[in-house]
């Protein structure tokens, strides 16, 4: 149990495009979701916590206006990075605190992640 | 906010030999601690994790250590395989009122040599 699915796992755009990532729980219901930035030979960066049918909570630093978080289901979150820029390359990875008979626990389970290149 | 420390950034070992990678923590109201292994370009997988009200852990060859006094935890490795071989990153909680977030350190390439 408790996995976690990213769609697309990579994506080239150009710059000043828009992308959107998926992150999906197959099996479980995730009320709070979060999203991770890690650029190479780094550790994860929290970027935002997502909570179901609320608006994102962003960490210090990071831009709401340009990283979009949407949590409209029990199951789904979505980011997306606005006129994205070579900047904004990097590895996005979300996850999901999973529930233990019935009690939200501070587990987290990860998705595999998506590559970003803006050229 | 929780600080995590994490050392050395890199540990080499032979084949069939132990490994030890401690971590560090600043928030003294952190009660969770997880080990995540990481593969080039994967997801971290969570290998083992830890609660305050508990000092030791162990599943297989893999095993966790707490020390709340001290503010640290050790992940210990026993029978050290080639697949062993990945980055593991350390994490402690961090609270927020009904929030619950993860520290993460920044993590420790472990190499076993063949």
């Amino acid at each position: 149990g408790a996995v976690v699915s990213q769609h697309p796992s990579w994506v080239i755009c150009k710059s000043g495009t828009s992308v959107k990532i998926e992150c999906r729980s197959l099996d479980f219901q995730a009320t709070t979701m979060f999203w991770y930035r890690q650029f190479p030979k780094q550790s994860l960066m929290l970027m935002a916590t997502s909570n179901e049918g609320s608006k994102a909570t962003y960490e210090q630093g990071v831009e709401k206006d340009k990283f979009l978080i949407n949590h409209a289901s029990l199951t789904l979150s979505t980011l997306t990075v606005t006129s994205a820029h070579p900047e904004d390359s990097s590895f996005y990875i979300c996850s999901a605190r999973v529930r233990a008979g019935g009690i939200l626990t501070d587990t987290q389970y990860f998705g595999p992640g998506t590559r970003l290149t803006v050229l | 906010g929780e600080n995590v420390e994490q050392h050395p950034s890199t540990l080499s070992v032979q084949e069939g030999d132990s490994a030890v990678i401690k971590c560090t923590y600043s928030d003294s109201a952190s009660n969770y601690f997880p080990w995540y292994k990481q593969e080039l370009g994967k997801r971290p997988q969570l290998i083992i994790d830890i609660r305050s009200n508990v000092g030791e852990k162990k599943d297989q060859r893999i095993a966790v250590t707490l020390n709340k006094t001290a503010k640290h935890f050790s992940l210990h490795i026993t029978e050290t395989q080639p697949e062993d071989s990945a980055v593991y990153f350390c994490a402690a909680t961090w609270r927020t009122g009904a929030n619950s977030k993860l520290t993460f350190g920044k993590g420790i390439t472990l190499s076993v040599r063949p």
